[in-house]
């Protein structure tokens, strides 16, 4: 079953622009994990951000993770046409056996 | 590092038949794979989880006759659509855990289109 929600369902943004998309989950989890999807194709992981962790940057991402509200965020930094994709968080519920929970995703359009 | 691929990527099969789709880790051992099916503009639907060698175990709703599960090794899991339908056309990802690494990451592989006319 489907754990997160995502919002917004989808963003357009221009080049330059930053994008921000939060998930909110409802159970306990070890990690929660952001992917990208371009059209057609597989995911790409993007982070991970442990459950004893706040915050997390990697290149123009920056992931919070608030498990008192049960909700991470992923903020892309001076978009490019290229972060045209859909973005997916999954969590890593503690009593999953290993199993992630997508959320519905966000669709983010950058346009030059 | 870290490659799964899938094949093949794309399928066009008639109603009634079979179609395999294989799973294979590149460069590492994955004693854990997962099947998932993905509708258009929708999220992944986890399907059932591959275990090498046992069997696998299915998500409720997800019926273990019609997607045929087989984990022969640490690097390949297949997924067997038997009797396909128009309404298991969709696309299939499968993903795995790295078994040397503590991380809790899966690799996805590209993804297969299966449309069943």
């Amino acid at each position: 079953s489907q754990q997160g929600e995502e919002d917004p369902q989808a963003l357009s943004i221009q080049e330059g622009e930053n994008a921000t998309m939060n998930c909110s989950y409802k159970t306990s989890i070890n990690n929660l994990q952001w992917y990208r999807q371009n059209s057609g194709r597989g995911l790409v992981h993007l982070i991970l951000i442990r459950s004893n962790e706040r915050e997390k940057h990697s290149g123009r991402l920056r992931v919070t993770l608030d498990t008192s509200k049960k909700s991470s965020s992923l903020l892309i930094t001076a978009s490019r046409a290229a972060d045209t994709a859909s973005y997916f968080c999954a969590t890593f519920p503690t009593d999953s056996w290993g199993k992630l929970q997508f959320g519905a995703g966000t669709q983010v359009v950058v346009t030059p | 590092g870290a490659v799964v691929s899938q094949h093949p990527s794309r399928v066009i099969c008639k109603s009634g038949t079979s179609v395999k789709i294989e799973c294979r880790s590149l460069d590492f051992q994955a004693t854990t794979m997962f099947w998932y099916r993905q509708f258009p503009k929708q999220s992944l639907m986890l399907m059932a989880t591959s275990n090498e060698g046992s069997k696998a175990t299915y998500e409720q709703g997800v019926e273990k006759d019609k997607f045929l599960i087989n984990h022969a090794s640490l690097t390949l899991s297949t997924l067997t659509v038997t009797s396909a339908h128009p309404e298991d056309s969709s696309f299939y990802i499968c993903s795995a855990r790295n078994s040397g690494s503590s991380t809790d990451t899966q690799y996805f592989g590209p993804g297969t289109r299966l449309t069943v006319l």
